[in-house]
């Protein structure tokens, strides 16, 4: 059980044009997800919280406009790159808690994203 | 607000040794604690938890940890170490005063083990 999918696990894209990646809770109900950011051989860098049926609280210095936060259901979170640039080439690591025992995170396996 | 150090940025242990992995922490309430190993290009795989109870918790692939409060402290453990525990682990931290706030994330420690 517990297992989240992420969705592509890598992606090239132009730069200029957007990347949309999902995340989804396959075996349960998610309220909250998280929407991590990693560097070579970096920890995670919490970007944003996203809430089912709401909007996502954004990490301080992280741009709401260029990364669009979609949570509309309770198996699914997007995350949208929007104008990526190649300074948006990344790791990108979605988690998700289970809305009833609400404890540890269960991870994605990860986005790699480069922009060209 | 809730942090967690690691202070080793690389452990190296020979296969069949011991290892030691180690993590502190600071919250302001009661910490959920957590262990999380990462392989390269890979999101990260839960190995265990402590959220009450017994100081000794026990997790995956034979990995333990123990949560000490007075050291503020929470080390990842496993008797004898294999090649494929090689990997980067990454020790985080949670408030429970906070419901719905994230966990915040060690800088990870990459463990190499040599055959």
């Amino acid at each position: 059980g517990a297992v989240v999918s992420q969705h592509p696990s890598w992606v090239i894209c132009k730069s200029g044009t957007s990347v949309k990646i999902e995340c989804r809770s396959l075996d349960f109900q998610a309220t909250t997800m998280f929407w991590y950011r990693q560097f070579p051989k970096q920890s995670l860098m919490l970007m944003a919280t996203s809430n089912e049926g709401s909007k996502a609280t954004y990490e301080q210095g992280v741009e709401k406009d260029k990364f669009l936060i979609n949570h509309a259901s309770l198996t699914l979170s997007t995350l949208t790159v929007t104008s990526a640039h190649p300074e948006d080439s990344s790791f990108y690591i979605c988690s998700a808690r289970d809305r009833v025992w609400n404890t540890e995170a269960f991870f994605g396996q990860g986005t790699r994203l480069t922009v060209v | 607000a809730q942090s967690v150090a690691q202070p080793e940025d690389q452990v190296n242990v020979a296969e069949g040794n011991p290892l030691t992995v180690k993590c502190t922490y600071s919250v302001s309430g009661n910490p959920y604690l957590f262990w999380y190993v990462q392989y390269p290009n890979r999101g990260l795989q839960f190995l265990l938890k402590y959220i009450t109870g017994d100081n000794l918790v026990k997790g995956s692939y034979g990995f333990e940890a123990e949560f000490n409060k007075s050291q503020t402290s929470f080390h990842l453990k496993k008797p004898s170490a294999l090649v494929s525990d090689s990997a980067l682990y990454f020790c985080a931290v949670r408030d429970i005063q906070y419901n719905n706030n994230d966990m915040r994330f060690g800088a990870g420690t990459r463990l190499t083990v040599k055959p």
